[in-house]
């Protein structure tokens, strides 16, 4: 079975500044999704950013862009010029790309501060 | 367009009552679940349906936990009866066919369950 691990429990950072999430997962499939998702205190989970694993080339939205390593199973999000609304829960997650719709797994998640 | 209804969105019950959440999913969507996110954890997967058919429920509590989504669109979760522990924010999600919308899950914006 697939996991996800987030080392990071509680992260802060001044705003305008530029703050690195950690993620790494663990799977013996080599063609897979990662994402990673913002959770507001209402609770709903928001796309950020999405990574295909055949793509070697790093996903970026925006001020948000991932450091993708497969090799070493990790999957950072850089969060770039911070802002107040950055402040969340952050969740890295997994897909596999096997037949048929399969369901994310997630991570514990990284609550994330922003301090202005 | 519409995103994944659920409701109620908030509810407290006492241990050893019912309680049955309300799932909507985007139109089209043929891919269904149900999360259950404890406080200060990632969301866990209770249930996957495709169309009205069970896909995965291995980690559905089902002495206590069930679930339907008849004529393949609506879905509900329900709990009888409900344990201290079940206190969490079910998250319903949907999808399209993996091969569409880039794999994107979508997210309601959850059902807070208190149980005292």
């Amino acid at each position: 079975a697939q996991t996800v691990t987030q080392s990071q429990p509680e992260m802060s950072v001044q705003e305008a500044e530029t703050v690195t999430l950690s993620c790494t997962y663990d799977t013996s499939e080599s063609d897979y999704y990662l994402f990673w998702y913002k959770q507001p205190p209402s609770r709903q989970m928001i796309l950020v950013i999405r990574q295909e694993a055949y793509k070697q080339q790093n996903a970026t939205e925006n001020r948000f862009s991932v450091n993708f390593q497969k090799a070493a199973k990790s999957f950072s999000l850089k969060i770039s010029d911070s802002q107040l609304g950055d402040a969340a829960m952050y969740f890295c997650a997994y897909r596999s790309a096997k037949s048929g719709n399969t369901p994310l797994v997630f991570g514990k998640g990284t609550r994330l501060s922003v301090i202005a | 367009e519409a995103g994944v209804a659920q409701s109620p969105r908030y509810k407290i019950i006492e241990k050893r009552q019912s309680v049955a959440f309300w799932c909507n999913p985007i139109s089209g969507h043929a891919t269904l679940y149900w999360y259950q996110q404890i406080l200060g954890q990632g969301p866990k997967l209770l249930i996957q349906f495709q169309n009205n058919g069970v896909v995965d429920d291995s980690q559905l509590p089902k002495d206590r936990f069930s679930a339907e989504r008849l004529k393949g669109v609506d879905s509900t979760l329900k709990i009888q009866p409900a344990k201290l522990e079940d206190s969490a924010v079910y998250l319903c999600a949907s999808s399209l066919r993996r091969s569409e919308e880039r794999n994107t899950i979508y997210f309601g914006e959850g059902s807070w369950l208190t149980v005292v």
